[in-house]
């Protein structure tokens, strides 16, 4: 296991496309987090999964966001109709419940052009 | 939201200084992490500290809490340019279900 994966690293679009990007924790962690953050600015909390259940969604994110985690393995964050404020890095991290640290992946970095 | 607030904002010192971060915090929490973020990557979990800890130690780092102030300070010995790099604080408060509130970050620079 070589730690958390994000793919693509880095995604241009253009305004009003769909992307998708993809995480794959480490296996043996139960949470995986999305979280946004901006230029000199702390990650934003987006959702988090526990297993396979989404418990909790920031009122950060629209409905033109969702998210995804099948089978408790690898999530997919989808953003329809993207515009250029959502720009910016999405980090994807997981962790083991109660065990502390999380570990994070390099994130996807997304330019709305 | 963000519940650290990171002190200084931007930090350059020399190489071989020493550099102290702090960070403040609003709620109760159940342990306060440090993590480090090179330009334009992931972060790096550094360190951990429970509520019941008072110092810890790892390396050349060095964190204190003080839960009564609802504080922690990093501290860097003996630094190097690959210290480089911006860091932020994370609480998991009470009753959070182990989620990360996160600070806007300190950015360090260390001069050669």
């Amino acid at each position: 296991d070589t730690g958390v994966s994000q793919n693509p690293r880095h995604k241009i679009t253009k305004r009003g496309q769909n992307v998708t990007f993809r995480c794959d924790p480490i296996s043996e962690h139960n949470r995986l987090y999305w979280y946004r953050q901006t230029l000199g600015q702390g990650p934003e909390f987006l959702t988090y999964f526990q297993n396979e259940a989404q418990l909790e969604k920031s009122r950060l994110l629209s409905d033109r966001f969702s998210a995804e985690r099948p089978k408790g393995s690898f999530s997919t964050l989808e953003i329809q109709r993207t515009e250029q404020g959502d720009s910016a890095m999405y980090l994807c991290a997981s962790s083991f419940l109660g065990s502390g640290g999380y570990t994070f992946g390099s994130g996807t970095r997304l330019t709305v052009v | 939201s963000q519940q650290g607030e990171e002190d200084p904002q931007a930090l350059s010192i020399q190489e071989g200084e020493n550099a102290t971060m702090n960070c403040s915090y609003k709620t109760s929490i159940n342990n306060l992490q440090w993590y480090r973020q090179n330009s334009g990557r992931g972060l790096v979990h550094l360190i951990l500290i429970r509520s019941n800890e008072r110092e810890k130690h790892s390396g050349r780092l060095r964190v204190t809490l003080d839960t009564s102030k609802k504080s922690s300070s990093l501290l860097i010995t003996a630094s190097r340019a690959a210290d480089t790099a911006s860091y932020f604080c994370a609480t998991v408060p009470m009753d959070s279900n182990y989620q990360l509130i996160w600070g806007a970050g300190t950015k360090l620079i260390i001069k050669p």
